[in-house]
């Protein structure tokens, strides 16, 4: 039984292309967020939704849009993709907002933009 | 310059050998969580620390927050193979707020 999924596992694209990811938790928690990690290991928050609100959104280019169509599902869009845009992309989840916020993570996407 | 600066970058030990890997900020942290992460997968929580001073054992590993909440350590004692893998501290200014990662130290424990 996964707790946090993302779809799909990899993606390799030509530059320009838009491209969606998918991710889903199935353990009843109010918070989402997308990470970016790089080459270098160093993990980045994206974007939070909280109960489907964006509560935080970092510098991120606004070719990136994310989508919550209910608490248990948020979604990362990105626009005519870069080369700098290859990195490991996670999905991770936490009861809410309050509290030492431990976060759960999806097994990551790889993004390849050729 | 990062938040959360992590130390070694990289480690590599024989199995049997003990290890410390640090997490230094100049930044008061309401909480700080150690995670490790292995290829290919996603980071996977293993300790929250909240309170100053506090110490904290999951079997041969212990984890400390510094009195002063800007610094925690993890020491692993007589590593295993299964030991290895990408440590990231990562830490709340405030309660429920974002969590800044650290670096990470990857940890290379040899049989």
């Amino acid at each position: 039984d996964t707790a946090v999924s993302q779809t799909p596992k990899y993606l390799v694209t030509q530059m320009g292309n838009d491209k969606s990811i998918k991710c889903e938790q199935n353990l009843g928690h109010d918070t989402m967020y997308w990470y970016k990690q790089d080459s270098k290991k160093f993990l980045k928050i994206m974007f939070s939704y909280n109960n489907k609100e964006l509560i935080i959104n970092e510098t991120v280019p606004n070719r990136f849009s994310p989508k919550s169509p209910d608490k248990a599902h948020l979604n990362l869009h990105i626009n005519s993709l870069e080369l700098g845009d290859s990195a490991v992309y996670f999905c991770a989840s936490s009861r809410g907002t309050g509290g030492p916020n431990e976060q759960f993570f999806g097994p990551g996407t790889r993004l390849t933009v050729l | 310059t990062q938040l959360l600066e992590q130390s070694p970058q990289f480690l590599s030990i024989q199995e049997g050998e003990n290890l410390t890997v640090y997490c230094n900020s100049s930044s008061v942290f309401s909480s700080l969580q150690w995670y490790r992460q292995e290829p290919g997968e996603g980071p996977v929580l293993l300790v929250t620390v909240v309170t100053g001073g506090e110490v904290k054992k999951l079997k041969r590993l212990t984890f400390q927050f510094g009195d002063a909440r800007k610094d925690s350590s993890l020491h692993i004692t007589a590593a295993q193979p299964g030991d290895t893998g990408l440590y990231l501290c990562a830490g709340a200014r405030a309660a429920g707020n974002k969590l800044t990662f650290g670096g990470g130290t990857r940890v290379l424990v040899k049989p």
